[in-house]
């Protein structure tokens, strides 16, 4: 159980496109979902969470209209990359919070982003 | 952002030794989650800790909740190859249905067989 996945694994783009991420949590209903992103050998930075039905809570420094974020229902939310620049590259990962075991929370598989 | 001081930041260790990691804080956690990263993947929760003082097993891991819940461990013991990764402490901050986790700067293990 609580298994979250994402698409694409890896998304090669030119600069200047957008690109979108999705996230979805396959056997448990998220009630929040958090966006992380993780530089080579360095932590997981949060972006943002979001919630089922309202919009997302951004975490200082990261632009809301670069990085919009959608929380459509109780298992997916997605992230899309606006006008991605090289220095956008990284890896982005959500986790879902399960609405019956709040403490938790679960990660999915990451999505490598490389923009040329 | 706010992170937690995480120790030692990497470890080299001959297979069957244990191993121990820490992370502290000079903020209290309700909270504290362990989990590992191999490359390219996303973090698997190893064990999740609720009460200060708690002491919890998982298989070979054993993690424990600071009393002052400003601190938390986690021990390996007898560590085979396939505990390579990168292991992360992280704390919930704020309530349990609202707050968001802070992580550790990670602990890279290597072991050598």
């Amino acid at each position: 159980g609580a298994v979250v996945s994402q698409h694409p694994s890896w998304v090669i783009c030119k600069s200047g496109t957008s690109v979108k991420i999705e996230c979805r949590s396959l056997d448990f209903q998220a009630t929040t979902m958090f966006w992380y992103r993780q530089f080579p050998k360095q932590s997981l930075m949060l972006m943002a969470t979001s919630n089922e039905g309202s919009k997302a809570t951004y975490e200082q420094g990261v632009e809301k209209d670069k990085f919009l974020i959608n929380h459509a229902s109780l298992t997916l939310s997605t992230l899309t990359v606006t006008s991605a620049h090289p220095e956008d590259s990284s890896f982005y990962i959500c986790s879902a919070r399960d609405g019956t075991r709040v403490f938790e929370q679960y990660f999915g598989p990451g999505t490598r982003l490389t923009v040329t | 952002g706010q992170q937690l001081n995480q120790s030692p930041q990497s470890m080299f260790i001959q297979e069957g030794e244990d191993v121990s990691m820490n992370c502290t804080s000079s903020s209290i956690f309700n909270t504290w989650l362990w989990y590992k990263q191999d490359p390219g993947e996303g973090p698997v929760l190893l064990i999740a800790l609720y009460k200060a003082g708690e002491l919890t097993s998982n298989g070979r891991l054993t993690a424990q909740f600071g009393i002052t819940r400003k601190d938390s461990f986690l021990n390996i013991s007898a560590s085979i190859p396939s505990d390579v990764g990168i292991y992360f402490c992280a704390g919930l901050m704020g309530s349990s249905n609202t707050g968001k986790l802070i992580f550790g700067q990670g602990t890279t293990l290597q072991v050598k067989p």
